[in-house]
Parts: structure tokens; sequence; C-alpha cells
């Protein structure tokens, strides 16, 4: 099977502990995204990497990190300068490319932190 | 700042009716507005896209309206199914691709039986 897993489906970690969460892709898209998802707030970019061994921050990515050292892989790293880590996060790849059509995400993990 | 603005927030339309799902943008620079769709607990998955050459694009069910003067873009969905109950995401992207999207805030669908 193509596509992208995201690992775990549920995370719980207490306040203060970094917590790191898993992507990987299996398409060959040159293009890796986070975003995190909030009820009523859509989708909002925290980092994306076009290439191996670059990344680039997006909308909200204070308190958060990652690292892209294989193509297939990006993983997020929610680190405890975050303030409010609770939500639901969602991994996408698409082909860095102009006449690309679609983001394809994974099934997304929700964090939650007591 | 919101550079799409997605709504209604939530829609209830009944079986057979018409959905009718609305964004604008202000960045002129914009060339590419997909939509996609979100059951619950999963990942968005397109349904359907459109670049400003056109203003209008019909899959099936789901037709894409795009004003470009008025800076305005709607999904419409015939014939509404219970199935096609889940959230909806209208984006953009001055990339001319899926690069670099900005997301509405969405609208939560439901159709009634």
């Amino acid at each position: 099977d193509g596509g992208i897993t995201q690992s775990p489906k549920y995370l719980f970690r207490k306040e203060g502990q970094n917590v790191t969460l898993s992507c990987e892709q299996n398409l060959n898209h040159d293009a890796m995204y986070w975003y995190r998802q909030d009820p009523g707030q859509g989708l909002r970019l925290i980092y994306y990497s076009q290439i191996v061994n670059d990344f680039q921050k997006g909308d909200i990515a204070e308190g958060y990190s990652v690292s892209r050292e294989k193509k297939e892989s990006f993983p997020l790293t929610v680190t405890s300068a975050q303030k409010n880590p609770t939500a639901f996060y969602l991994c996408a790849s698409s082909p860095w490319d102009r006449a690309t059509d679609e983001q394809f995400f994974g099934p997304g993990t929700r964090l939650t932190v007591l | 700042q919101q550079q799409v603005k997605q709504s209604p927030q939530s829609l209830i339309v009944q079986k057979g009716g018409i959905s009718i799902i609305n964004c604008a943008y202000e960045n002129t620079a914009f060339d590419y507005f997909p939509w996609y769709q979100q059951f619950p607990g999963k990942g968005p998955a397109l349904l359907i896209a459109i670049r400003p050459d056109v203003s209008e694009k019909k899959e099936g069910r789901f037709t894409i309206s795009f004003n470009k003067s008025a800076k305005q873009f709607s999904l419409h969905i015939m014939d509404s199914q219970p199935g096609d109950s889940a959230t909806y995401f209208c984006a953009a992207s001055d990339q001319g691709g899926s690069e670099k999207l900005v997301f509405g805030k969405g609208t939560k669908l439901t159709v009634n039986p």
C-alpha cells in the first residue's frame, strides 16, 4: 500500500515533556508538511520541507522542531515551549511541482497533554 | 491575518438538496484553489480543484464556481447525500499547485436523511 503513515494515533504526555510524532511516506514525494488542526481553526502550517536536509517554518512554528534526514521521513517534535500543544496533528506530502494537484494527508495523531 | 475566509461554519441540508460553501480571498497572486473533504478522525482528501483560467469545474455531483473579479470561489454539492456529511475546507496557493496551501477554517456539513 502506498501512502502516509502517522504514529501513534493517540498520544498522551505530561506537561513539560517533549514528544515526537512520526510521519513516513512511501509515495516518493519531495515535499512534506506538518499541520495543526484545532476545532474551528482549519489547518495551520507548522513546518514544511521541500527536500532532504532542508525545511522551512510555517505560520505557527514556535514551540515545534522538525528534521528531514531521509526523503520518506519527517518527524515533528512538540517541545515544552509550545504553550498549548493539545491538538490534532496532520502530516502531508506532495511532489514539489507546479503541476501537482494534491497534498496527500496521513490519518493524523491526536496529542493530549495532561 | 486570515488569507482565505470560508462560510458558513456549519451547514445542515436535507437529502437531495444543494449544499453551497463559499470562500473569499484577498491575495491576487493565488492561482490554485482546491477543496478538501475530511471525515471525523481522518486526514483530509482532495475533492476537486480549479485554476483561475476557468470559471467552473464539475466532477460528478461536485462543482466549483470561481469568480476572479470578486475574488471568490464556492463549492456546490448537488443531490446531497448523508455520506457527504463531513468537514469541507477550501484552500489556495500562489505556487500553481499544491505547494504551500493556505486553508480556510472549514465548514461542517450535515446531510439529514
